[in-house]
């Protein structure tokens, strides 16, 4: 089956400077995805999220790329902090017309900030 | 307010045993979703339950059932458990189904292990 994916299971970056954790998706048929963060012994924490009628979107100090061309969802995390330290699942839901079909996780990238 | 509680928080069954798992949404949502993670496959999407009524319901076996009472509470049973059976249940509450892209708060989770 389709399954939504990351690029690259572990990201270490300086206290201060910008992070990038990219996601793939391969259900076209997807119209919503989602940004979570899991800290150690807790459960995903909901960071942002983007429809697919978007192509960015912008929190605190987060913000979302949405690429349907290429089937590519990115999270920037400006200034990171040693609080963002944790693993970052991107999530995409398909609306099938018949129901929901539940959230598809990527693998999860595990952010280090360095001091 | 009070977020997702998951009951309990951590258990240890043996093979071919079966065990049940709680979940008590935050209150006036009513859509919960359960969810598996494991190192190997990650986060998967088990079912989701709204208004007492399953909406859906991912590639697991039949071993594998839940339900929702009236207050929303949910419960997930696994039958003759199996050592892969071993991983962290999460449970995850909405006001409206995910699909209809409402934010999903997740517990912590049960942290199931099987010997």
């Amino acid at each position: 089956g389709e399954s939504v994916g990351l690029h690259l299971p572990t990201l270490s970056v300086q206290e201060g400077d910008n992070s990038i954790i990219n996601c793939a998706y391969s259900n076209s048929a997807s119209d919503y995805f989602i940004w979570y963060k899991q800290e150690s012994g807790k459960g995903p924490q909901f960071i942002i999220d983007i429809r697919s009628n978007m192509d960015k979107r912008q929190g605190q100090r987060v913000t979302v790329l949405l690429n349907k061309t290429v089937k590519h969802l990115s999270l920037q995390i400006a200034a990171t902090q040693p609080g963002d330290s944790a693993v970052y699942f991107c999530a995409e839901n398909m609306y099938s017309g018949g129901g929901a079909d539940g959230l598809t996780f990527g693998k999860g990238t595990h952010l280090i900030i360095q001091p | 307010k009070a977020g997702v509680t998951q009951t309990p928080r951590y258990l240890i069954k043996t093979r071919g045993q079966q065990v049940t798992l709680s979940c008590s949404p935050i209150s006036g949502h009513r859509s919960v979703s359960w969810y598996q993670q494991t190192p190997g496959q990650g986060l998967q999407f088990l079912f989701e339950y709204f208004s007492e009524t399953q909406r859906n319901k991912g590639n697991f076996p039949g071993r594998f059932s839940g339900r929702q009472f009236s207050n929303s509470r949910s419960e997930m049973n696994v039958s003759t458990l199996e050592l892969g059976d071993s991983a962290l249940y999460l449970c995850a509450s909405s006001l409206d189904l995910i699909s209809q892209g409402t934010e999903a708060f997740f517990g912590q989770g049960t942290r199931l292990t099987v010997v």
